[in-house]
């Protein structure tokens, strides 16, 4: 199975920051890299599909990039409600979509 | 409005059976591959299963195959998962979520399963 490896495990930072998450896959995935953000105590929600396109009504300030392996989130501006959780998923192998272990972006 | 609704969590004795439904609304049920995600408390996501539209292609993690099988039912719109032989670590979230062009686009509430004696 392909191992998705996430870092840092959490980070403080900012009102205003730039932030960068990374995401490292263990084979190559080519683009097939999804980005999520998850709040406590509710679902999911799609950020970023094939590594750099934007899912409808999500902030431009968050943008993805990588191909291959190694994959980034980029969140340019943080504002309040982007304090969450984030994982990165894999959907190169046929529905079998394996995570990260999350970032946990904290309020500093 | 997609709409996604978990049902059927709860408390099973560790051994013991569960069968989870996911019934879905607002989009062609059978044009879609669905999923099955989990989060145990405090931890991070996990993909459990998946799918495709006609039911005939089932995909399951190491970790729950020969244990857990997934089937749709597309005349009622509805997704299953059916668990059994549950142990304490298969407490969790459990998600639906509606698979499109390689990502997970419309999730569920979750439900919760508890497995404890």
């Amino acid at each position: 199975d392909i191992q998705m490896t996430q870092s840092p495990s959490s980070l403080s930072a900012s009102v205003g920051d730039r932030v960068t998450i990374t995401c490292r896959a263990s084979q190559t995935i080519s683009s097939y890299l999804n980005w999520y953000q998850q709040k406590p105590g509710k679902a999911p929600k799609l950020l970023i599909y094939a590594a750099s396109s934007l899912q409808n009504g999500v902030p431009s300030r968050f943008s993805g990039s990588g191909s291959g392996t190694d994959f980034t989130l980029t969140i340019s501006s943080l504002q309040r409600e982007d304090f969450a959780t984030y994982y990165c998923q894999q959907s190169y192998s046929t529905l079998v979509y394996t995570f990260g272990q999350g970032t946990k972006l904290e309020i500093k | 409005e997609v709409q996604l609704v978990e049902s059927g969590g709860g408390l099973v004795q560790p051994g013991g059976s569960l069968r989870l439904s996911c019934a879905a609304s607002g989009f062609t049920f059978s044009s879609y591959a669905m999923s099955w995600v989990r989060q145990a408390p405090g931890k991070g996501l996990v993909w459990v299963s998946g799918v495709g539209g006609s039911g005939a292609t089932t995909y399951y993690a190491d970790s729950v195959k020969g244990r857990f099988t997934i089937s749709r039912d597309n005349s009622k719109n509805t997704l299953h998962l059916q668990m059994n032989s549950l142990r304490a670590e298969d407490t969790a979230i459990y998600y639906c979520a509606r698979v499109t062009n390689y990502h997970s686009d419309y999730w569920g509430q979750g439900t919760l399963v508890t497995v404890s004696s």
